[in-house]
């Protein structure tokens, strides 16, 4: 059974830092890998999108890198700032129980301070 | 371009009432997954829809249960509610360019907050 997991669970640090979010897998056998957004009481908001057969995936100011052999992704992002305060999520697109779903880790959240 | 719009926003309910939910998708999506977040499970997949038929669906009971319209607009059902539904219920959208839209980008509405008293 495909179970994701993220660390730290929650992080605080000042403006300007960089800093890395970790993800991993216990099932490398994954169509696809997401790291998404959200903001208190909202929707979540899709970052980046890493295909198996990839590496990486970069988009600003955000990096996201896959080892499926090591069933690790890790989501960097550099230069925080206090808007990117919310928790993230990353989530393995897998197929389970005869259907295709993506499952979610518990989450990162996030809070970048002046 | 509008966005995925989730109606209601907030949801009161009872033990035992039933209660539907309604998922308008980006225009020109025709891929529809819906999505329960709680404090205490996360995020779950409930079920997807792709061309008004179920072509996906999560570890969830039968009194869980959806539907999709032409129009690719989405309605989730919950019958015999129980105080463990109370959560936030997410809905996202998606091209739906095949059958099969693993490597799709999904854009998710502001979600329903359902409470069960």
């Amino acid at each position: 059974k495909q179970e994701v997991t993220q660390i730290p669970a929650a992080l605080s640090v000042p403006e300007g830092e960089n800093l890395v979010l970790n993800c991993s897998f216990t099932d490398s056998a994954i169509y696809n890998l997401q790291w998404f957004r959200q903001d208190p009481g909202k929707g979540l908001t899709s970052l980046l999108l890493i295909q198996s057969s990839q590496r990486e995936q970069t988009s600003g100011r955000l990096n996201a890198s896959l080892d499926k052999s090591s069933g690790r992704s890790t989501l960097y992002i550099a230069a925080s700032q206090p808007g990117d305060s919310a928790t993230y999520l990353c989530a393995v697109r897998t197929f389970s129980g005869g259907y295709n779903k993506l499952i979610f880790g518990a989450g990162t959240r996030l809070a970048v301070h002046p | 371009k509008a966005g995925v719009t989730q109606t209601p926003r907030y949801l009161i309910k009872t033990r035992g009432q039933q209660v539907t939910l309604s998922c308008s998708p980006i225009s020109g999506h025709r891929s529809v997954s819906w999505y329960q977040q709680t404090p205490g499970q996360g995020l779950q997949f409930l079920f997807e829809y792709f061309s008004e038929t179920q072509r996906n669906k999560g570890n969830f009971p039968g009194r869980f249960s959806g539907r999709q319209f032409s129009n690719s607009r989405s309605e989730m059902n919950v019958s015999t509610l129980e105080l463990g539904d109370s959560a936030l219920y997410l809905c996202a959208s998606s091209l739906g360019q095949t059958l099969v839209a693993t490597n799709e980008k999904l854009f998710f509405g502001s979600g329903t907050q359902l409470s069960v008293l």
